[in-house]
């Protein structure tokens, strides 16, 4: 079955750069959601949009924004890199509008900020 | 705000061993409540979820009941292998989707 895709799984940026993650969720899922894990930590929510349009917001920084386009991929673009967004970003998508949906996770994209 | 407890880790076993991993929950309203489980490098995996009040979630071998009374979902699995070596994370959802996470809980099985 198809799964979410995450790309690139691996980034390396120095700091105050800019990043772009992809996020390609499975087939009829109109549901993205945005988590970030740092080294050890818990997944935290940062955003999620629900037909191209957002629908909830977490701690994401102001120096984040994220969008979902017509064909329901989304991209969370990273600028001013800071050392502490080094973490592991997790897209997830779920079918529909309804609530208490399932999430699918992608594999997640490491990025590093040196 | 809604939040996950779990307990911390990291729990080592033996193999064959049974398996208890707590977790409790503050929320407001009837939240969801799932397991994920992350294995070494990669993503996180659905392991058991459970929507309502007595419902028991259950997947190779873990099983996790929604106790509304004692606002908890604790995970058990009676006889735990090496391969289920991983982190373990309980968590939330509300009506609003977004997932609530616990801190993660280490699991090493020995041979």
């Amino acid at each position: 079955a198809a799964g979410v895709i995450q790309s690139p799984r691996h980034l390396i940026k120095e700091k105050r750069e800019t990043a772009t993650l992809k996020c390609y969720p499975i087939p009829r899922h109109d549901t993205v959601y945005w988590y970030q894990q740092g080294p050890g930590q818990d997944p935290q929510f940062l955003i999620s949009f629900y037909e191209k349009m957002q629908s909830d917001k977490g701690s994401i920084p102001d120096r984040f924004s994220a969008q979902q386009f017509s064909d329901y991929h989304s991209e969370l673009n990273m600028s001013s890199l800071e050392l502490g967004d080094s973490a592991l970003y997790f897209c997830a998508s779920s079918p529909g509008g309804a609530p208490y949906n399932e999430q699918f996770f992608g594999p997640g994209t490491r990025l590093t900020v040196l | 705000g809604n939040s996950v407890t779990q307990m911390e880790g990291p729990v080592t076993l033996s193999e064959e061993a049974f398996l208890t991993i707590n977790c409790t929950y503050t929320a407001t309203g009837y939240p969801s409540l799932f397991w994920y489980v992350q294995y070494p490098g990669e993503g996180l995996q659905l392991l058991l979820k459970a929507t309502k009040a007595d419902d028991k979630g259950s997947n190779k071998g873990f099983e996790a009941t929604y106790r509304k009374e004692t606002t908890s979902f604790h995970l058990e699995k009676g006889s735990v292998q090496v391969s289920d070596s991983a982190v373990y994370f309980c968590a939330l959802s509300d009506e609003g989707n977004k997932l609530v996470f616990g801190a993660g809980t280490i699991l090493r099985v020995k041979s």
